[in-house]
C-alpha cells in the first residue's frame, strides 16, 4: 500500500531564505507526483507535476525532483517571500488517485 | 484551461437534513472527477471518484453518495447529515496526457 510522507510538518524561516521541502512515497510505481499549495480557506492550487520518467521540474521560483528509486521528491523554493507562506502538499498518483501527504505548513517571516 | 465551478461556498445544516453539493467543470471534456473531503487541520480524503457519466466508485463507506448526470458535472448528496459530516468539500478534475489533477474553490459545510 502506498504511502506518502511529508517532512517537515512545520516550516517557518525568514524572508529571503532558500528552503527545501521534503517528500517520500513507499511503492515506487507511480505515474506521476504533484506538488500542490493550499491557502487557508482555500482550494488547492497545482504547482508542478513531475512525470515518473523525469527528473525534475520548475517553474519560476519553484524546483521539484524526483528520485524514483529512493521514492522521494524535493520541493525547492529560491528566494522565499511572505506570499508563499501555505500549506504545500505532495500527491502520488496510482491508477486514477493521488495519494496523499500530510503537507508541510510554511510560514515565511517578514 | 480547465475550470471548475463549486456551490455553495458555505453551508451550514442541521442535523439528519439533507445535503446537495454541485460541482460542474469547463474548458475540458470527458475528465476524470473526485470529491474530496477535508476536515479541520486533518489531510485529504479521497470519497468518492468517476470516469465517466453514471460511473462512480465510492472510497469510503460512509452515508454519502455521488452522481454524474452529465460529462460534468458531479453532485454529492446525503439524505441524512451527520455531525460527523462536517468539513470542507473539494470536487478535483484531471485528464489529459498527464492526468494532472486541478481542484475547485470548495464548499465549507458545518453541520449543527
Amino acid at each position: 500500500k502506498q504511502e506518502v510522507t511529508q517532512i517537515p510538518a512545520a516550516l517557518s524561516v525568514p524572508e529571503g531564505e532558500n528552503l527545501v521541502l521534503n517528500c517520500s512515497f513507499t511503492d515506487s510505481a507511480i505515474y506521476n507526483l504533484q506538488w500542490f499549495r493550499q491557502d487557508p480557506g482555500k482550494g488547492l492550487t497545482s504547482l508542478l507535476l513531475i512525470q515518473s520518467s523525469q527528473r525534475e521540474q520548475t517553474s519560476g521560483r519553484l524546483n521539484a525532483s524526483l528520485d524514483k528509486s529512493s521514492g522521494r521528491s524535493t520541493l525547492y523554493i529560491a528566494a522565499s517571500q511572505p506570499g508563499d507562506s501555505a500549506t504545500y502538499l505532495c500527491a502520488v498518483q496510482s491508477n486514477y488517485q493521488l495519494i496523499w501527504g500530510a503537507g508541510t505548513k510554511l510560514i515565511i517571516k517578514p | 484551461s480547465q475550470t471548475i465551478h463549486q456551490w455553495p461556498a458555505t453551508l451550514v445544516q442541521p442535523v439528519g437534513s439533507p445535503l446537495s453539493l454541485e460541482c460542474t467543470v469547463e474548458g475540458t471534456s470527458n475528465p476524470n472527477l473526485y470529491w474530496y473531503r477535508q476536515a479541520a487541520g486533518r489531510g485529504l480524503q479521497l470519497l468518492f471518484y468517476s470516469v465517466g457519466i453514471g460511473q462512480i466508485s465510492s472510497e469510503v463507506p460512509q452515508n454519502l453518495s455521488a452522481s454524474r448526470p452529465q460529462d460534468r458535472q458531479f453532485i454529492l448528496s446525503s439524505k441524512k447529515l451527520l455531525l460527523s459530516d462536517s468539513g470542507f468539500y473539494l470536487c478535483a478534475c484531471s485528464g489529459g496526457l498527464y492526468n494532472e489533477q486541478f481542484f475547485g474553490p470548495g464548499t465549507r459545510l458545518t453541520v449543527l
